[in-house]
């Protein structure tokens, strides 16, 4: 049982560019989430869906895009990439958003803007 | 706004002592909190959580106890290892609504 699967594991990029950080969950989740963490900030929510077709914005959306076609999968894409957005990036999951259910965290996306 | 924080940064004890992590939280109508632990490198991992309706809930090694008179939540580990040395997060969450994290006390597990 895999879990949450996060791709790549580090990424360098120049200012401007874009990329997607890719998410998968084979636990039949309805619910996944992105958030960030930064040194002293705790984890900040970014964008969350709580089922296929489904997303909405978080804590800290702006410059960042999702969406979410299959159960499975939830991609978050970063348009033009910008130094402060320099950051670990976890996707997580759980069962469904309204019942009381822990998430269960992938092992994060570490993302450099130059 | 309301968020959730913690007492200590930073907590370091022997190999083999009792561990208490701390976290205080604002949200009155809280009603479902959890612990994780994040090792160095890994996301976090849940350990244990807790609903309003309950003020203590034990599992292997680990005991959380829920006082909504003060509004804190503390995270007890027994017989503390080196494996248990890591960041431990609580999070809080009233009723339909998301999840709010902690910044986290790293916890040191000396030999």
């Amino acid at each position: 049982n895999a879990g949450v699967t996060q791709t790549p594991k580090f990424q360098v990029l120049k200012t401007g560019q874009s990329m997607t950080l890719q998410c998968a969950q084979d636990m039949n989740h309805e619910y996944m989430s992105w958030y960030r963490q930064d040194p002293g900030m705790g984890l900040r929510l970014i964008h969350y869906s709580v089922g296929a077709g489904i997303t909405d914005q978080g804590e800290v959306p702006n410059g960042y895009n999702v969406s979410r076609s299959t159960t499975e999968d939830f991609p978050l894409r970063l348009l033009s990439a910008a130094p402060s957005q320099t950051s670990v990036y976890f996707c997580a999951s759980s069962p469904y958003f309204y019942l009381d259910q822990p998430q269960h965290f992938g092992d994060g996306t570490r993302l450099s803007i130059l | 706004g309301e968020s959730v924080g913690l007492h200590l940064p930073t907590l370091s004890v022997q190999e083999g002592d009792n561990s208490i992590i701390n976290c205080a939280y604002s949200n009155s109508a809280s009603d479902y909190f959890i612990w994780y632990k994040q090792e160095s490198g890994k996301g976090p991992q849940f350990i244990i959580d807790i609903r309003s309706n309950m003020d203590k809930r034990q599992g292997q090694r680990v005991t959380v106890l829920l006082n909504k008179t003060v509004k804190h939540l503390s995270l007890q580990i027994a017989a503390t290892q080196p494996g248990d040395s890591a960041v431990y997060f609580c999070a809080e969450r009233k009723e339909s609504e998301k999840l709010v994290f902690g910044k986290g006390t790293k916890l040191t597990v000396n030999p």
